[in-house]
């Protein structure tokens, strides 16, 4: 069954601590995996997409990574303004996209 | 980037009122189209998918009656909750594809249906 699983589902930082959040899918082909930041009553806003295993993107504190199963998600000496939701979200090579539930992020001054 | 833009960001509204809600890619064009409905602190959960001069494809459980969607051109898409009930209260969302292996996401209507 093609499904994407997230975790943890929340985490909580002190400023400043490092940590990383997983994205694990099981589809039957890989056309492409996004993440996106969510805050409380806003759309999701996209930040990386990521196409094949090895393949990282960088953006501010934030750096994606991808293996043939799962991807991270880095977030480097992260500051209360990183606090939000992130999803994970994969499209098949069939064409469906599955969303992962989100890790809720909170960074405590 | 690609903008998705949702309108209204918000409606209130009284039992036993239809709400439409419009989603339209600003540019691009959009090949597939999405619903999704938020419960507070969950995910979203896909409603429909609907391509531009199709009819939508609704997932299990969703009512098709009730929620409405019409895919009239490639740019835009719309939601319509007929009759709202206080239960269909929700944050609802709509993302858009180019098919290029882009997903953009509106930003959102807050229904209150009091």
């Amino acid at each position: 069954e093609d499904q994407v699983t997230q975790s943890p589902e929340a985490l909580r930082l002190q400023e400043g601590e490092s940590s990383s959040l997983n994205c694990s899918y099981t589809v039957s082909g890989l056309r492409g995996l996004f993440w996106y930041r969510q805050d409380p009553g806003k759309g999701p806003e996209f930040l990386f997409t990521l196409y094949s295993a090895g393949e990282e993107k960088e953006k501010e504190r934030l750096k994606a990574t991808l293996t043939k199963k799962e991807s991270f998600l880095h977030i480097t000496a992260p500051k209360p303004e990183d606090s939000a939701t992130y999803l994970c979200a994969v499209l098949s090579t069939g064409n469906q996209f599955y969303f992962g539930t989100g890790t809720s992020l909170t960074v405590i001054p | 980037g690609a903008v998705v833009s949702q309108h209204p960001s918000r409606v209130i509204c009284k039992s036993g009122t239809s709400v439409k809600i419009e989603c339209r890619s600003l540019d691009f064009q959009a090949t597939t189209m999405f619903w999704y409905r938020q419960f507070p602190k969950q995910s979203l959960m896909l409603m429909a998918t609907s391509n531009e001069g199709s009819k939508a494809t609704y997932e299990q459980g969703v009512e098709k009656d009730k929620f409405l969607i019409n895919h009239a051109s490639l740019t835009l898409s719309t939601l319509t909750v007929a009759s709202a009930h206080p239960e269909d209260s929700s944050f609802y969302i709509c993302s858009a594809t180019t098919g290029n292996e882009k997903l953009f996401f509106g930003s959102g209507t807050q229904l209150s249906v009091l």
